[in-house]
């Protein structure tokens, strides 16, 4: 069965330090792989997708970057947090190109001071 | 994608069916109905999806209009582990990748 795990579970970053959140899956082969955001209180915002390996598309413009360096990994990173980078970060896979079934991980709770 | 609309809150008695309605009046024919739910501090769970028939799974039944304007999920027997906000997604099948979810509708199962 699939599996799919982040970490860390929970952050505390000064604002202007890096970051970097991974996310992998197990038991799939080319997943689709996404970032969500989620502000307290808020709905959930797609930042990054990718479709295969080194192929990201950004969905919204912001101080946040992704890679994936290999199949079933995919980073967010920043050189420089922002106190309002705060919020919920959900990794989620996806397989083929007709589906929207999504499934998300644990989530990270990060909280920039 | 079409919007959906959702009431921003309902409460469900435990044990009881829990029927959270969905209002998609502009969805085109290429575009599919998903529900999802999200426990207080977890991602997000895929419950069930449907086109056009109604569909049923081991969480959910899914009741779709037949003008496909409008749609029901239904949890059959509500626990307190159905607590959680309701999303209602009208997703085209050529535009995988990128979900939509707003606001939802927040579920209370009380005892």
């Amino acid at each position: 069965s699939q599996t799919i795990h982040q970490w860390p579970a929970t952050l505390v970053q000064p604002v202007g330090s890096p970051l970097s959140l991974e996310c992998t899956v197990e038991g799939t082969s080319n997943p689709n792989l996404y970032w969500y955001r989620q502000a307290a209180g808020r709905g959930l915002q797609l930042l990054f997708y990718s479709v295969g390996i080194g192929q990201i598309s950004s969905e919204v413009p912001q101080n946040l970057s992704a890679s994936r360096p290999q199949d079933r990994q995919f980073i967010l990173s920043s050189k420089k947090l922002l106190l309002s980078d705060s919020g919920f970060y959900l990794c989620a896979w996806s397989v083929g190109r007709q589906t929207e079934t999504q499934y998300f991980g644990p989530g990270t709770r990060l909280l920039v001071l | 994608d079409a919007k959906t609309t959702q009431p921003t809150s309902m409460d469900c008695a435990e044990g009881r069916a829990a029927n959270l309605p969905c209002n998609h009046s502009t969805i085109s024919g290429n575009e599919y109905v998903y529900w999802y739910r999200q426990i207080h501090s977890q991602g997000p769970q895929y419950i069930i999806h449907g086109l056009k028939n109604n569909e049923t799974n081991e969480m959910a039944s899914l009741i779709i209009t037949e003008d496909r304007k409008s749609s029901t999920l239904i949890l059959p027997h509500a626990t307190l582990r159905d607590t959680a906000v309701y999303y209602c997604i009208a997703q085209r099948t050529d535009s995988w990748g990128k979900l939509q979810f707003g606001a939802g509708t927040q579920v209370v199962v009380t005892p």
